[in-house]
């Protein structure tokens, strides 16, 4: 079966520090990879995602990066944190169902996050 | 319209009542659709994915109604349990990579 892991589990920073968020998938290859950030009593924004190795796309111009040097490692960095960085962040993976007909459907699971503070 | 719109709630029920969650959303082309419950302080987690008109799985069923554009989530015999936020998911883009676009979520309360 598969896993994913995320860490660490909570993080403290100051603003201006760097920051690196590592997550790893088990049990599948080549997953499509997400990094969503959910900000206190909001919704989930999409920041990141990846295709395969190498291969990032960016959903909003931010002050964050994303990189995947493995094909199951995706890493979330940042030079220098601001406040507004404070949140939860989550990856995903996924794989793709196709049906009938040439539709398809997108199933995402999620790691247990990172609850990131910026102070 | 936005893509995905759902009431914030909080429901409160009590225990053994059926309550239902609408949904709706922007994109006719969409496909399938996903809910996913999320505890409060972890991720959220998949609870029902519907591809057809609708899908059932013990005491939860979710209908689609792609006419209307909205899903709706149906969960009888309500338990504490169940106290949670429910998020509807739809798929943007084309069939070969879709994102998800989340609800910003109905929170249900059930007391006993």
């Amino acid at each position: 079966s598969q896993t994913i892991h995320q860490w660490p589990a909570t993080l403290v920073q100051p603003v201006g520090s760097p920051l690196s968020l590592e997550c790893t998938v088990e049990g599948t290859s080549n997953p499509n990879l997400y990094w969503y950030r959910q900000a206190a009593g909001r919704g989930l924004q999409l920041l990141f995602y990846s295709v395969g190795i190498g291969q990032i796309s960016s959903e909003v111009p931010q002050n964050l990066s994303a990189s995947r040097p493995q094909d199951r490692q995706f890493i979330l960095s940042s030079k220098k944190l601001l406040l507004s960085d404070s949140g939860f962040y989550l990856c995903a993976w996924s794989y793709v169902f196709l049906l009938a007909g040439g539709s398809s459907y997108n199933e995402q699971f999620f790691g247990p996050g990172t609850r990131l503070t910026v102070l | 319209r936005k893509e995905v719109e759902q009431d914030p709630g909080p429901f409160n029920v009590p225990e053994g009542a059926t309550v239902a969650f609408n949904c709706t959303y922007s994109n006719s082309a969409s496909q399938s659709f996903f809910w996913y419950r999320q505890d409060c302080r972890k991720e959220p987690k998949l609870l029902m994915s519907v591809y057809s008109s609708g899908n059932e799985d013990g005491r939860f069923t979710a209908q689609l109604n792609r006419a209307s554009q909205y899903i709706s989530l149906l969960i009888r015999d309500s338990k504490l349990s169940d106290s949670a936020t429910y998020l509807c998911v739809v798929p943007t883009g084309d069939t070969g990579f879709q994102k998800l676009v989340f609800g910003t979520g109905t929170r249900l309360l059930v007391s006993p």
